[in-house]
């Protein structure tokens, strides 16, 4: 079955510390995406990848990282530096193409508290 | 600045019909979006409109008025699994996606 898969589902990390959330696609899309999503708020983009070796900001990418070293993959790291980041972390991807309307698709969710 | 208004809560009765609106102000318009996204999982695809007019997928229709930034999605027959966020989202000039806040709809028996 085709998907998008991010682990773990629930993690915990100590104020200070860096943590990477991982997200697989087998869609064979060449897009991919990280949005952040806190109560009350609509999704806010975090880092997006239209190809390979390629990936730019969003509104929120401060005190985050990402690499898209393969297509199937885009790992977040949520840094030391990112000042609240307890929320449900949500990956997506897509067919490719700047200026085109492509659907995305969602991964489960990896939601991140900050103890 | 760009901005995606939709109601925060619903409340509705099983077998009932109910209408989630949002309104829209973006840098340009290149369609609207609207998903699901029951709680603590993913959003899923439910529609997408550009033109002007109304699409019906089965119990789900979604409505666009491009002149009035506004749309809305009319869910018929409501069962409890539709109990779940439904997140509006505008595709900007820029071909980004600019996300509602999202209503929750709550379905009672």
């Amino acid at each position: 079955d085709g998907g998008i898969t991010q682990s773990p589902k629930y993690l915990f990390r100590k104020e200070g510390q860096n943590v990477t959330l991982s997200c697989e696609q087998n869609l064979n899309h060449d897009a991919m995406y990280w949005y952040r999503q806190d109560p009350g708020q609509g999704l806010r983009l975090i880092y997006y990848s239209q190809i390979v070796n390629d990936f730019q900001k969003g509104d929120i990418a401060e005190g985050y990282s990402v690499s898209r070293e393969k297509k199937e993959s885009f790992p977040l790291t949520v840094t030391s530096a990112q000042k609240n980041p307890t929320a449900f972390y949500l990956c997506a991807s897509s067919y490719a193409g700047q200026r085109t309307v492509n659907e995305q698709f969602f991964g489960p969710g990896t939601r991140l508290t900050v103890l | 600045g760009q901005n995606i208004d939709q109601p925060t809560e619903m409340t509705a009765t099983e077998g009932a019909i109910v209408q989630i609106n949002c309104t829209y102000q973006t840098s340009g318009f290149n369609g609207l979006f609207w998903y699901q996204q029951h709680a603590g999982e993913a959003p899923t695809f439910l529609s997408y409109n550009v033109l002007d007019g109304l699409e019906e997928k089965g119990r789900f229709s979604s409505f666009l008025s491009r002149s009035k930034g506004y749309s809305y999605l009319l869910l018929k027959e409501l069962q409890m699994k539709d109990s779940a966020s439904y997140l509006c989202a505008a595709l900007d000039s820029n071909y980004q996606l600019i996300w509602g806040a999202g209503t929750k709809l709550i379905i009672k028996p």
